[in-house]
């Protein structure tokens, strides 16, 4: 089954106790990216990658790190986690081969930094 | 600027009637258009997408989008509601083109509650 897989689905860490929320696609798409949702504020991108090795900021890159040196695998790396940094985080990824082809989501993973 | 905008936050209705949930954008262009649903617990998952043609598009789980260049929308429709369809709803457009980013703008979502 043709999928995105995000882990852990929750977390809830202390302020700066670095931690990584993994992510993996099984569909061969060149294009991931991680997005955070938040109440009245909507979906905003953190970063995206078009390729192996080729990595670049969203709207709101602060805070997070990420990399990609496997094609499947894209992890979301918070060095020094802080509260405005509790959230909802996505990954999604995409098949660039055609035009605007749609977003595959994961299913989310809700991550609470006291 | 390019934008969309659900209206509705929040909406009620009722199992078995019929749903419209609206989009409005702001686009310089010719836009691609989706709607993506988010049940609880889960990612958001196409519903349906809109490129070019047909300006009525049928999508999954019974919906299906009207777009309407002249009011600048792209409102979602169900004829009938299922308990199921409680989840919330957002309205995408795009391309946004940033350097090799090519990404969508997003609404805020329309939450959707079915009362049996």
């Amino acid at each position: 089954e043709a999928q995105v897989t995000q882990n852990p689905r929750y977390l809830i860490t202390v302020t700066g106790k670095k931690l990584t929320v993994t992510c993996s696609q099984n569909m061969n798409h060149e294009y991931m990216s991680w997005y955070r949702q938040d109440p009245g504020l909507g979906l905003r991108q953190i970063y995206y990658s078009m390729n192996v090795e080729v990595t670049d900021k969203g709207d709101v890159p602060e805070g997070y790190k990420v990399s990609r040196k496997e094609k499947r695998n894209f992890p979301l790396i918070l060095e020094s986690p802080s509260p405005n940094q509790t959230s909802l985080y996505f990954c999604a990824s995409r098949d660039t081969s055609t035009y605007n082809s749609p977003l595959h989501f994961g299913n989310g993973t809700r991550l609470t930094v006291t | 600027a390019q934008s969309v905008t659900q209206p509705d936050i929040h909406i009620t209705v009722s199992e078995g009637a019929s749903l419209e949930l609206r989009c409005n954008y702001s686009y310089g262009a010719t836009p691609y258009l989706f709607w993506y649903v988010q049940s609880p617990g889960q990612g958001l998952q196409l519903l349906l997408k809109y490129f070019s043609g047909d300006t009525l598009v049928q999508g999954i789980k019974g919906f299906e989008a009207e777009f309407k260049r002249s009011q600048s929308s792209f409102n979602l429709r169900k004829p009938s509601v299922h308990w199921s369809d409680a989840a919330e709803y957002f309205c995408a457009v795009g391309p946004v083109s940033t350097g090799n980013n090519r990404k969508l703008i997003w609404g805020l979502g329309t939450s959707l509650a079915v009362n049996p």
